[in-house]
């Protein structure tokens, strides 16, 4: 199982492009989360879902946009990359019950000039 | 999602054990605790997690009060690979479909650094 899988790993953008990060999980699993770090700061949330077809605003949702279309994706969009956004993105996913825990990917690198 | 206190940073020497506190007061009673790390450049990575028993695993320890305010996460021989930084949060059992109850809000957790 390769786990979660986020790409791409760099990206770099100018202020106004658009961009969509995708994550994808080989596990089944249910519920899928998309975050940012900023240096020295944990992680925030920015959207979530809790199955196909659904999804959630979290605590740092504006600016961004995300779909599940498919149980194993879940994409992340910026319609209009501003430097506010500059950070790494990391998505998460894990099954269903009380005390699963979340599998992280390994996190995309985002810059915008 | 209860809130949780954790320092901002602590020191540990190798091989000795680690002890990592956080404090969550507004806890509920169906809210478990969980601790996850994150090595520099890396996602963060589960360690343990718990309800009201203490729990141990390969990786670490968890020590929960009996009021359950409060727990103490356990590095029982710290390595320097174990330099990292360490999240407590809280989550409540699945509220419903769609429902708040499935956020995972992390904090800006605890850097140990385990000193050679």
């Amino acid at each position: 199982n390769a786990g979660v899988t986020q790409t791409p790993k760099f990206r770099v953008l100018k202020t106004g492009q658009s961009m969509t990060l995708l994550c994808a999980q080989d596990m089944n699993h249910e519920y899928m989360y998309w975050y940012r770090q900023d240096p020295g700061m944990g992680l925030r949330l920015i959207h979530y879902s809790v199955g196909e077809g659904t999804t959630a605003k979290g605590e740092v949702p504006d600016g961004y946009n995300v779909s599940r279309l498919k149980k194993q994706n879940f994409l992340l969009g910026l319609e209009s990359a501003a430097p506010s956004q500059t950070s790494v993105y990391f998505c998460a996913s894990r099954a269903g019950g009380a005390k699963e825990k979340l599998f992280f990917g390994s996190g995309t690198q985002l810059s915008v000039l | 999602d209860a809130k949780t206190t954790q320092p901002t940073s602590m020191d540990c020497a190798e091989g000795r054990a680690a002890n990592l506190p956080c404090n969550h007061s507004t806890i509920s009673g169906n809210e478990y605790v969980y601790w996850y790390r994150q090595i520099h450049s890396q996602g963060p990575q589960y360690i343990i997690h718990g309800l009201k028993n203490n729990e141990t695993n390969e990786m670490a320890s968890l020590i929960i009060t009996e009021d359950r305010k409060s727990s103490t996460l356990i590095l029982p021989h710290a390595t320097l690979r174990d330099t990292a930084v360490y999240y407590c949060i809280v989550r409540v059992l699945e509220g419903g479909y769609g429902g708040a109850t499935n956020k995972l809000i992390f904090g800006t957790g605890t850097l140990l650094a385990v000193q050679p």
